[in-house]
C-alpha cells in the first residue's frame, strides 16, 4: 500500500480481556517497529522486527505483551490480560531495510482503550 | 526517556516568527538525531535529521543545529505558518546499533502558530 496501515483504528476493551492491533507495513519494508504512545508523552519503542524475526524485544514492558510477523510482512501485537495502564496509541513503523539511520514511516496508530 | 529533554513544553509565536525547540540528551552512544513532527490523529512523520559529523543542516524553513559537547541539538522554524501547528519530537538514536529505528523520543513540544 501507500503507507503504514493500521487496524483497528480504535478498539475499547475491558480490563482482563485479550486483544490483537494488526499492521500492514510498507510493501517491501523489511524493518519493522512497534511504538506505544500515552496521552501527552512521546512514543516508546516496544519491539522490532526484521523480516520475520524479532531482532529486539526489549521494550514489551512484561510478559503479556507479544508480536508476531511470521510471513516478514504482516505483523500482529497482542496483549493478554489487558489492564488499565495499557490504554494509548500502539503504532507501527517500517523502514525499507532497517539500515542506519533509515526513515521510519509511522502508521496512524490504533487507541486501545481499556475499561 | 528521561533520557531526553524536550524545551519548551509548548510554543505560541505569531505567523513570520520564527520557532526554537530545544532537545537535550544523556546517551553519548546517540548518533543519530532527528526531528518528527505530529499532527492529531496521526503518526509522526519525520522532518528533518542531522548525524553529528556536521553541526547544522538546513531544509527549506527548517533548520537542526548540533552542539555535540553540549549534548543539545535545536530546530528552528523559519516564517512560521499556521500550517506548521504541531507537537514536534526530538528522536535521537544509536544509528550504528543493531536496532537502527529504535528511537528514543522526547515528550514533545507543542508549537501553535497564530495568523
Amino acid at each position: 500500500g501507500a503507507g503504514v496501515s493500521q487496524t483497528p483504528s480504535n478498539k475499547v476493551t475491558e480490563k482482563g480481556k485479550y486483544v490483537e492491533l494488526r499492521c500492514d507495513p510498507i510493501s517491501g519494508h523489511t524493518a519493522l517497529y512497534w511504538y506505544r504512545q500515552s496521552l501527552g508523552q512521546g512514543p516508546e519503542f516496544l519491539i522490532y522486527f526484521q523480516g520475520t524475526g524479532a531482532a529486539d524485544d526489549s521494550g514489551l514492558p512484561n510478559d503479556r505483551f507479544f508480536a508476531v510477523r511470521p510471513e516478514g510482512s504482516v505483523s500482529t501485537l497482542k496483549i493478554q490480560r489487558t489492564e488499565r495502564g495499557d490504554s494509548a496509541v500502539y503504532l507501527c513503523a517500517s523502514s525499507l531495510r532497517g539500515g542506519p539511520g533509515e526513515k521510519l514511516f509511522f502508521g496512524s496508530g490504533t487507541q486501545l482503550s481499556v475499561l | 526517556q528521561q533520557q531526553v529533554k524536550q524545551s519548551p513544553q509548548s510554543l505560541i509565536v505569531q505567523k513570520g516568527g520564527i520557532s526554537i525547540i530545544n532537545c537535550a540528551y544523556e546517551n553519548t552512544a546517540f548518533d543519530y538525531f532527528p526531528w518528527y513532527q505530529q499532527f492529531p490523529g496521526k503518526g509522526p512523520a519525520l522532518l528533518i535529521a542531522i548525524r553529528p559529523d556536521v553541526s547544522e543542516k538546513k531544509e527549506g524553513r527548517f533548520t537542526i543545529s548540533f552542539n555535540k559537547s553540549a549534548k543539545q541539538f535545536s530546530l528552528h522554524i523559519m516564517d512560521s505558518q499556521p500550517g506548521d501547528s504541531a507537537t514536534y519530537f526530538c528522536a535521537p538514536a544509536n544509528a550504528g546499533g543493531t536496532s537502527y529505528g529504535k528511537l528514543t523520543f522526547g515528550q514533545g513540544t507543542i508549537l501553535t502558530v497564530h495568523p
